[in-house]
């Protein structure tokens, strides 16, 4: 059973500041890994993925990947009230041709 | 830009009928997904199709499910003979490479049953 883990927050962050979501996946052979932004009602989007570790970085998102540690996370700098959002992590499992999410992480951005 | 887009966006049934949701894929695409999303939970896979067929599918589709791609742009889901259980928001997604690229997803079908 894939398993992709989130907190579930609320995470609440002043506008500017620095917002931290993390995420843990279960299965060692997965190779791709992308961050989805989810408004209310609404469908995912895509926002970041990452497949190398490291950090990638794409305007004021860095996601940042460690496979060893089995472990995603997406920075979002500057944060906006538009940023206001779940942000679902997803991967995709070794020989897989679909995606995992986790629960997501609820973030409120404080203006 | 291109989107994956669906229809309809709402639609209530009766417990026991069948409905057929609708999908039409980014025009160059070759992938083809439908997850679903119950209130308050996580988006969960049911199938992925490819090249005509069903390249995977999830423990939720059984034998109530069934996809179709009819024609050269048309993507559905049917569900035979629904229960209170499927109600949910339906989702489907659409990749030119497969699953390794990330998905664009449709705007989503919220399905009442009743």
């Amino acid at each position: 059973q894939k398993e992709v883990e989130q907190n579930s927050g609320p995470l609440s962050v002043p506008e500017g500041a620095i917002a931290s979501l993390n995420c843990t996946y279960s299965d060692r052979g997965s190779q791709s890994f992308f961050w989805y932004r989810q408004y209310s009602g609404k469908s995912p989007e895509l926002i970041m993925f990452i497949y190398s570790n490291g950090d990638k970085e794409d305007g004021r998102f860095t996601a940042q990947l460690n496979k060893a540690s089995q472990y995603v996370s997406l920075l979002i700098r500057d944060s906006q009230p538009s940023d206001s959002a779940t942000y679902l992590c997803a991967v995709n499992g070794a020989g897989a041709n679909n995606l995992f999410f986790g629960t997501g992480t609820r973030l409120t951005v404080i203006p | 830009e291109p989107e994956v887009t669906q229809t309809p966006s709402h639609q209530v049934t009766q417990m026991g009928q069948e409905v057929i949701l609708r999908c039409v894929p980014i025009s160059n695409h070759l992938y083809f997904y439908w997850y679903r999303q119950i209130l308050g939970q996580k988006v969960e896979f049911l199938v992925s199709f490819y090249n005509n067929e069903i390249s995977e599918k999830s423990e939720i589709f059984d034998d109530q499910f069934s996809v179709e791609r009819p024609d050269g742009s048309n993507f559905t889901l049917k569900i035979r003979s629904t229960k209170l259980e499927d109600s949910a928001m339906y989702f489907c997604a659409s990749s030119e490479s497969g699953a390794n690229y990330g998905y664009t997803f449709g705007s989503g079908t919220r399905l009442t049953v009743v």
